[in-house]
């Protein structure tokens, strides 16, 4: 059974770090073709997808958010941490992280429950 | 990046009415495209990957078309579970971009 979950500080002020981790089991990042993304989504808004990292420790951005995320996996925990510096509120939203299988193209066949992230002063 | 224009945005039908979602990219793509279902306050879940191959829970009522820039998901006949938001996903350029979603109501 492959899971996910999100865990995080919920409420962050203004220009501070968010630092976001996805724990999972029923799957390794040491697989081939492996990877986790984080998508987040602002209350009554699309999905935006923001980072990804695969099992040979290939990773992607957002180009608009780039220079904000650092995404790094710890495949002995089974956890993807996702780092988002200098949060502004319409940083606010539910923050998902997900499993794909790269080669196959399939999507985000696995979803954790989200977190909901406030950002406010 | 590549863009995703998906139409309508809001939708009203009613149960056992067939309804069809468009997905436009804004540069080809090939079949590499991805729907989502996503409930109030839940997570997204994947239903349909490759454009027309549908996970393994999807009822058959659902089917993807399309590939290049056009794609359409249709369900044959609404049941209430299947009123939500649905979003499309593009899988072959970095970033993997969604639509804006089309939210589907009961009229």
């Amino acid at each position: 059974q492959i899971t996910l979950k999100e865990s995080g500080p919920t409420l962050v002020k203004p220009t501070q770090t968010l630092t976001l981790t996805c724990a999972f089991s029923g799957f390794s990042l040491d697989s081939s073709g492996v990877g986790v993304g984080w998508i987040r989504q602002p209350p009554g808004k699309p999905l935006e997808w923001l980072s990804f990292i695969g099992w040979d420790d290939d990773k992607r951005y957002s180009p608009s958010l780039k220079s904000r995320l650092t995404i790094t996996k710890d495949t002995s925990k089974n956890q993807v941490v996702l780092i988002m510096t200098n949060m502004d509120p319409v940083d606010t939203g539910t923050y998902y992280c997900a499993r794909t299988v790269v080669p196959a193209k399939v999507g985000f066949d696995y979803w954790g429950q989200g977190i909901l992230v406030t950002v406010s002063s | 990046d590549i863009q995703l224009t998906q139409s309508p945005s809001f939708l009203s039908a009613s149960v056992g009415d067939r309804v069809t979602i468009s997905c436009r990219a804004s540069q080809g793509i090939s079949n590499y495209l991805a729907w989502y279902q996503q409930r109030p306050g839940r997570a997204p879940k994947l239903l349909i990957y490759a454009a027309s191959t549908l996970q393994s829970w999807v009822p058959s009522r659902f089917s993807g078309t399309g590939s290049g820039t056009e794609f359409t998901l249709t369900i044959s006949s609404l049941q209430p579970e299947d009123f939500a938001t649905y979003y499309c996903q593009q899988l072959n350029n970095y970033p993997r971009t969604f639509g804006q979603g089309t939210t589907l109501d009961i009229k």
